[in-house]
């Protein structure tokens, strides 16, 4: 089945710093990435729309200066949390769509803003 | 637009019970639904999917769900309910695809399973 890997699982740092998260395809190519954002005990919130060599599409009340996505390859986008601030504390989930339309889900990032 | 509800947001049985998560979807169009399990700390696990086809689809650890067009409803079941599955259920619903070819995942608000031992 297609697998999406996330990197790091878990990362602490301190605020005003930034944190760049991974999320691979390892082993389908996907054009189209997903970020979401979950708080705990609640569903997941979409962030953005992330598509190799383009820009990302981010929803509404997204800050894109503050969230940077980048594309760069079929198998590969990533997540940058600048100035990171305890409030950006929360677990982020990636996902990628395949071929058929369908996403496959990462394992998710638990990040810590102290 | 599309969207999916799930109207509990805890429900509770006996181990060895049957279960029930229920959700009901709106959409436009044919309908593409999707049932996720989330442990603690964790991703979403896919359990099954419904596209078209039978009404009633079989998914993982033994999970199915029914596909009930006229009551517009895609309730999660499982004969008989096991502790590890205590979980997180997510409904989803995928939407209308976009003008990149890109189809976004419309989530339920999530029901958190508890089976009681």
């Amino acid at each position: 089945g297609a697998v999406v890997s996330q990197h790091p699982s878990r990362v602490i740092c301190k605020s005003g710093t930034s944190v760049k998260i991974e999320c691979r395809s390892l082993d389908f190519q996907a054009t189209t990435m997903f970020w979401y954002r979950q708080f705990p005990k609640q569903s997941l919130m979409l962030m953005a729309t992330s598509n190799e060599g383009s820009k990302a599409t981010y929803e509404q009340g997204v800050e894109k200066d503050k969230f940077l996505i980048n594309h760069a390859s079929l198998t590969l986008s990533t997540l940058t949390v600048t100035s990171a601030h305890p409030e950006d504390s929360s677990f982020y989930i990636c996902s990628a769509q395949s071929s058929y339309n369908e996403q496959f889900f990462g394992p998710g990032t638990r990040l810590t803003v102290l | 637009a599309q969207s999916v509800a799930q109207p509990e947001d805890q429900v509770n049985v006996a181990e060895g019970n049957p279960l029930t998560v229920k959700c009901t979807y709106s959409v436009s169009g044919n309908p593409y639904l999707f049932w996720y399990v989330q442990y603690p700390n964790r991703g979403l696990q896919f359990l099954l999917k419904y596209i078209t086809g039978d009404n009633l689809v079989k998914g993982s650890y033994g999970f199915e769900a029914e596909f009930n067009k006229s009551q517009t409803s895609f309730h999660l079941k499982k004969p008989s309910a096991l502790v590890s599955d205590s979980a997180l259920y997510f409904c989803a619903v995928r939407d209308i695809g976009g003008d990149s070819g890109t189809y976004k995942y419309i989530f339920g608000t999530g029901t958190r399973l508890k089976v009681l031992a």
